[in-house]
């Protein structure tokens, strides 16, 4: 079945580092792929996402490509700030046999602490 | 509505009772999606809905869970005799296409005591 394999955390990084969190997935077609994003006390919303290979999402700075022939899709950031903080959740989604049916998948999450 | 609503935002139940848990998705989104989250843990998925079917219900944890939707619309996970390790903050979500963004509700936090 379909899985989403991310780094595991927590990762704690100072103000302005350079961010990246792994994720590699495992799912047969072409799937779209996704990054969440949940801020202390709130609900998940997403980051960015990319729907074929070699696309580029990006939003807020943070930025990650679809790489099909890693089954890869890292989240990057170029300068991190205190307000990074979160639990960031790698996603795929596809559709199945048939082409009806689809099911969102998630990877476990990684906690981002980011001290000033 | 403008988001996803699910209702209630907190629930406290003795061990053995049956809860309900609803969900009010954004109107016009095909796929309904049900999670559960431990604290401090990541997405567990329990089961999705297209339209009003459930082409996966692998993630059920046991026959204690069901789920149902009705109109396309509103769904209801209901846990029956419920356990302490039922603990957890449940999310829906959904979305209107397999590649677009799901939206994703505040959640219901369920604590079993």
């Amino acid at each position: 079945g379909d899985s989403v394999t991310q780094m595991e955390g927590p990762v704690t990084l100072s103000e302005e580092a350079f961010l990246t969190i792994n994720c590699t997935y495992t799912a047969t077609g072409y799937p779209s792929l996704f990054w969440y994003v949940q801020y202390p006390g709130e609900g998940l919303q997403l980051l960015l996402k990319a729907t074929k290979a070699d696309d580029k999402g990006s939003n807020k700075g943070f930025e990650a490509t679809y790489r099909k022939e890693t089954t890869s899709f890292h989240l990057e950031k170029g300068s991190v700030q205190v307000s990074d903080s979160a639990v960031y959740f790698c996603a795929l989604n596809r559709v199945e046999s048939g082409g009806s049916n689809y099911k969102l998948t998630f990877g476990k999450g990684t906690l981002l602490t980011v001290n000033p | 509505g403008a988001g996803v609503s699910q209702s209630p935002s907190n629930k406290v139940t003795e061990k053995g009772k049956d809860v309900e848990l609803r969900c009010d998705p954004i109107s016009g989104h095909t796929a309904l999606y049900w999670y559960r989250q431990r604290l401090g843990q990541g997405l567990e998925f329990l089961i999705y809905f297209q339209g009003n079917s459930a082409p996966d219900k692998s993630g059920l944890p046991s026959d204690r869970f069901s789920a149902e939707r009705t109109g396309e619309s509103v769904s209801t996970l209901t846990i029956q005799r419920t356990q302490q390790e039922d603990s957890a903050v449940y999310l829906c979500a959904s979305s209107r296409f397999w590649n677009t963004e799901a939206f994703f509700g505040q959640g219901t936090r369920l604590t079993v005591v």
